[in-house]
C-alpha cells in the first residue's frame, strides 16, 4: 500500500516561500497525478495543483500565480513552492495519489501544518 | 473557493440513518463530473469513503452510499455508529476559470 509523507518547515516568515516535499513510498510515482491539498485550521479542504510523473501540471486558478509544483522520479518525490505568503496562507498541507482518470484522490499524507508568521 | 454546498453539521442517534447534501451547479455537477466523498476523522487526513458517485473502496463498511442526482449529491450513512463521528467532504470537478478540483463546504455528524 503506498504511503506518503509531508516534509518541511513548519514556519514560515510573511512574504517568503513555503516549501514542501511528499515523499512516496510503497510503490513507484510513475503513472499516477500527485497532488497538494490545504486545510486552514477549522476550516475545510482547498485542491491547490496537481503533477503527474511525466511533469505535466494544473493549478487552482486562486494560487496560480505562486504555485510551483515539481516532481523527482528518482528519489519518488513531488514538491510544493508557494510564494509570497501571508497569514491566510496558514493551514495543514497534504499530498495525496490523484486526480487520476476517476477524479478522486485515494491516499493521503498525514499532514504538515505551516504556520506564517509576521 | 468552494462551490459545493453542504450542510455544516447533521446529527443522529446510534443505529438512525442520517443523509449528508452536496449542492453544486451546471458547471461541475451538473455537468456530468462525478461525485466523491471523504471521512476526517478528528485530527487526521481525509480518507476516501465514496469514489464514482456510489463506489466504496475496499475496507469501507456498507454502512456508507452514496448517490448522485442532477445537480447535487448525497451521502448516505445506516446504523449510524460512535466512530462514525467525524467530518465528511464532497469533491468534484468545476470547469469555470481554467478548471480545477473542488471540495464542499464540509459536514460534521455528531453521534447523539
Amino acid at each position: 500500500q503506498v504511503q506518503l509523507q509531508e516534509s518541511g518547515p513548519g514556519l514560515v516568515k510573511s512574504s517568503e516561500t513555503l516549501s514542501l516535499t511528499c515523499t512516496v513510498s510503497g510503490g513507484s510515482i510513475s503513472n499516477y497525478y500527485w497532488s497538494w491539498i490545504r486545510q486552514p485550521p477549522g476550516k475545510g479542504l482547498e485542491w491547490i495543483g496537481y503533477i503527474h510523473y511525466s511533469g505535466i501540471t494544473s493549478y487552482s486558478p486562486s494560487l496560480k500565480s505562486r504555485v510551483t509544483i515539481s516532481v523527482d522520479t528518482s528519489k519518488n518525490q513531488f514538491s510544493l513552492r508557494l510564494t509570497s505568503v501571508t497569514a491566510a496562507d496558514t493551514a495543514v498541507y497534504y499530498c495525496a495519489r490523484g486526480p487520476g482518470t476517476g477524479g478522486y484522490f485515494d491516499s493521503w499524507g498525514q499532514g504538515s501544518l505551516v504556520t506564517v508568521s509576521s | 473557493q468552494s462551490v459545493l454546498t453542504q450542510p455544516p453539521s447533521v446529527s443522529g442517534a446510534p443505529g438512525q440513518r442520517v443523509t449528508i447534501s452536496c449542492t453544486g451547479s451546471s458547471s461541475n455537477i451538473g455537468a456530468g463530473y462525478d461525485v466523491h466523498w471523504y471521512q476526517q476523522l478528528p485530527g487526521t487526513a481525509p480518507k476516501l469513503l465514496i469514489y464514482g458517485n456510489s463506489n466504496r473502496p475496499s475496507g469501507v463498511p456498507d454502512r456508507f452510499s452514496g448517490s448522485k442526482s442532477v445537480t447535487s449529491a448525497s451521502l448516505a450513512i445506516t446504523g449510524l455508529q460512535a466512530e462514525d463521528e467525524a467530518d465528511y467532504y464532497c469533491q468534484s470537478y468545476d470547469i469555470s476559470l481554467t478548471g480545477f478540483y473542488v471540495f464542499g463546504t464540509g459536514t460534521k455528524v455528531t453521534v447523539l
